[in-house]
């Protein structure tokens, strides 16, 4: 079946820096979407990626998908306080509806 | 309600017991998601409905895992017979279409 897999399973950075999580599909994906869920919360809705190639940014944050549909990255610049938690990629396969989640990256900002 | 609403927050189960875990979406969403999320990993996808329609059941456990969905809004996951790795918080989740999800709270079971 389909896998999603995400690295680093950890980030810890200061306040300022720079920070960025990969996620790699198995399989190509119709799309893929990502979450934040903060300690003892629910994932929350971020973004989702359609096309091949597409980049979207959202104030701080950036986030690609590539050109075979099968990997994305997250990239965040800056990183304040409220960035911390636990970001989820989640791949849709390319038929049904059933959402692939990857293991998290948990990051950690320290003031 | 503005958003997805689980029911309870927090079960505790004595093993063997069954549960019933309740789900509200957001009014008007057709699809709706059932995970499962162990305690430091992503949700698991357990199945999924399109109005009353169980269209994916795939990612359910074992056959003590039941869900349903008989007017197309409320769904209710039922748990028999629960074992101790049972344990985790199911998240159930809504949307319109193949887009954005919506999740609710979560219920937190512990299964004694």
């Amino acid at each position: 079946g389909q896998q999603v897999m995400q690295i680093p399973q950890y980030q810890h950075v200061q306040e300022g820096e720079d920070f960025t999580t990969y996620c790699n599909s198995s399989t190509t994906l119709s799309n893929i979407q990502w979450y934040k869920q903060r300690p003892g919360g629910h994932p929350v809705f971020l973004i989702q990626l359609v096309k091949s190639g597409e980049v979207k940014k959202q104030k701080r944050l950036t986030f690609q998908f590539g050109e075979a549909k099968k990997n994305s990255s997250l990239h965040i610049t800056a990183t304040q306080t409220t960035d911390v938690g636990t970001y989820f990629c989640a791949g849709l396969e390319t038929s049904g509806s059933r959402l692939t989640f990857g293991e998290g990256t948990q990051l950690t900002v320290n003031p | 309600g503005a958003g997805v609403s689980q029911s309870p927050r927090y079960k505790v189960a004595k093993r063997g017991q069954d549960v019933a875990l309740r789900c509200d979406p957001i009014s008007g969403h057709v699809s709706l998601f059932w995970y499962q999320q162990a305690l430091g990993q992503g949700p698991e996808f357990l199945t999924y409905f399109q109005n009353e329609a169980q269209l994916d059941k795939s990612g359910l456990p074992s056959d003590r895992f039941f869900a349903e969905r008989p007017e197309g809004s409320v769904s209710t996951l039922k748990i028999q017979r629960t074992q101790q790795e049972d344990s985790a918080v199911y998240l159930c989740a809504s949307s319109l279409v193949r887009g954005e999800q919506y999740f609710g709270p979560g219920t937190r079971l512990t299964v004694t």
